[in-house]
């Protein structure tokens, strides 16, 4: 079975504080994503990794950052948090570029409330 | 106009009834077609995916998909009330050199009524 694990399932922070969120997978997938779901707006991709080091801009990458460092892991950085950040944010991975990549396997999420 | 739209619903069938979920998108070349359920505070899971116009089953769900309309819908035969989730809609659409990314619509709410 896939298996995409999140840090933390909830989190609260406060205005300014750098928030990491942490993504691991254990299938050796080559492709990770992080989005964040909002009522009325949908899943939107905030970044994406097809490989470790490697890094592109999704549609809302304003006040994120990202790290892949490693292979299975894939790291969200909010340098300074706010609240409309506010969100639940979901990670997810997918095989490598020349098979069905776009099955996308989705960790539980985190919710995160920034106050 | 939004990439993918959906109805965001509810819509509310009896058990045993066809659900119909609807989604349009907007870039004429898109070519892959995905439906992902996500059933309330889980996180989604894929469920069919089309490439080609047409019809597409897989046990009591049907992928209908047509890119003259821009129209890409699915089917659940017999309804259940396990069926109800929120159903996205997600069309790939190229990024740039070989890595391809998702748009997603805002889903439509199914709740099957027993």
């Amino acid at each position: 079975d896939v298996k995409v694990t999140q840090s933390s399932r909830y989190l609260v922070k406060r205005t300014g504080e750098k928030v990491f969120l942490e993504c691991v997978q254990d299938m050796d997938h080559e492709n990770m994503f992080w989005y964040r779901q909002d009522p009325g707006l949908g899943l939107r991709l905030i970044y994406f990794s097809y490989d470790v080091k490697m890094k592109e801009k999704g549609d809302i990458p304003e006040g994120y950052s990202v790290s892949r460092e490693k292979k299975e892991r894939f790291s969200l950085i909010l340098e300074s948090a706010s609240t409309n950040q506010t969100s639940m944010y979901l990670c997810a991975s997918s095989p490598g570029r020349t098979s069905s990549w776009e099955t996308q396997y989705f960790g539980p999420g985190t919710r995160l409330l920034v106050l | 106009q939004k990439e993918v739209e959906q109805n965001s619903g509810p819509l509310s069938v009896p058990e045993g009834a066809i659900a119909s979920l609807n989604c349009t998108y907007s870039d004429r070349v898109s070519q892959s077609f995905f439906w992902y359920r996500q059933y309330s505070g889980k996180s989604p899971e894929l469920i069919m995916s089309i490439y080609s116009n047409g019809d597409k089953e897989d046990g009591r769900f049907t992928a209908q998909l047509n890119k003259a309309s821009q129209y890409v819908s699915l089917l659940i035969r017999d309804s259940q009330p396990s069926d109800s989730a929120t159903y996205l809609c997600a069309v790939r659409q190229r990024y740039g050199g070989a890595t391809n990314k998702l748009i997603f619509g805002t889903g439509t709410l199914l709740a099957v009524q027993p």
